[in-house]
């Protein structure tokens, strides 16, 4: 079993709605949870980090974070196809090492 | 501000050759990864960087790999005796802390093996 599991799509929606990405865990040791956007033929870029369990808010852009459910997931409302990319999530144990979803390709259409 | 840069930006090589890729981390970072990311994959964790400390090579799958970094900033991936299930984005990050939140990663070294 992977450590991080995220559903790898295509997941394709229409300009204005909501998407939501998730991804599932299985070592309840991991502490921090990010989320990186990656353009085609380009690094990932981090969105927004997470600390234990909750909610965080930046923009159009919400994490959600349940560690009793060993379950992330990234709300995008208002997706615009300036979203369209591949959405990877992330956790840290401790220290330095992070354990990477394999990402979810998102189009968003006009 | 620059951000991380890599060298080159694809690399095709033959069976057998080795090779280098490069990393300029952004000024000032002290921590440096390397991760390699192949089709269909997650990002794959290959080597750690702090600064003067000794790295952590955890991940590096086999002897051929091996990574430097020279002054605490240039970073060096080396492949030795490249297979073609080497061909991969080969990713490096950087982080102004020890931790591995917020790393930021160049555009990555294309490498295919013919």
């Amino acid at each position: 079993q992977k450590e991080v599991e995220q559903d790898p799509g295509p997941l394709s929606v229409p300009e204005g709605a909501i998407v939501s990405l998730n991804c599932t865990y299985s070592n309840s040791a991991f502490q921090y949870f990010m989320w990186y956007r990656q353009y085609s033929r380009k690094g990932p870029e981090l969105l927004m980090y997470t600390y234990s369990s909750g909610n965080k808010e930046d923009g159009r852009f919400t994490a959600q974070v349940d560690k009793s459910s060993k379950y992330i997931s990234l709300f995008i409302r208002d997706s615009q196809p300036s979203d369209s990319a591949t959405y990877l999530c992330a956790m840290e144990l401790y220290g330095n090492n992070l354990f990477f979803g394999t990402g979810t390709r998102l189009t968003v259409i006009p | 501000g620059a951000g991380v840069s890599q060298s080159p930006s694809n690399k095709v090589t033959e069976k057998g050759k080795d090779v280098e890729l490069r990393c300029d981390p952004i000024s000032g970072h002290t921590a440096l990864y390397w991760y390699r990311q192949s089709l269909g994959q997650g990002l794959e964790f290959l080597i750690y960087f702090q600064g003067n400390s000794a790295p952590d090579k955890s991940g590096l799958p086999s002897d051929r790999f091996s990574a430097e970094r020279t002054g605490g900033s240039v970073s060096t991936l080396t492949i030795q005796r490249t297979q073609q299930e080497d061909s991969a984005v080969y990713l490096c990050a950087s982080s102004s802390t020890g931790g591995g939140v917020e790393q930021y990663f160049g555009p990555g070294t294309r490498l295919t093996v013919t």
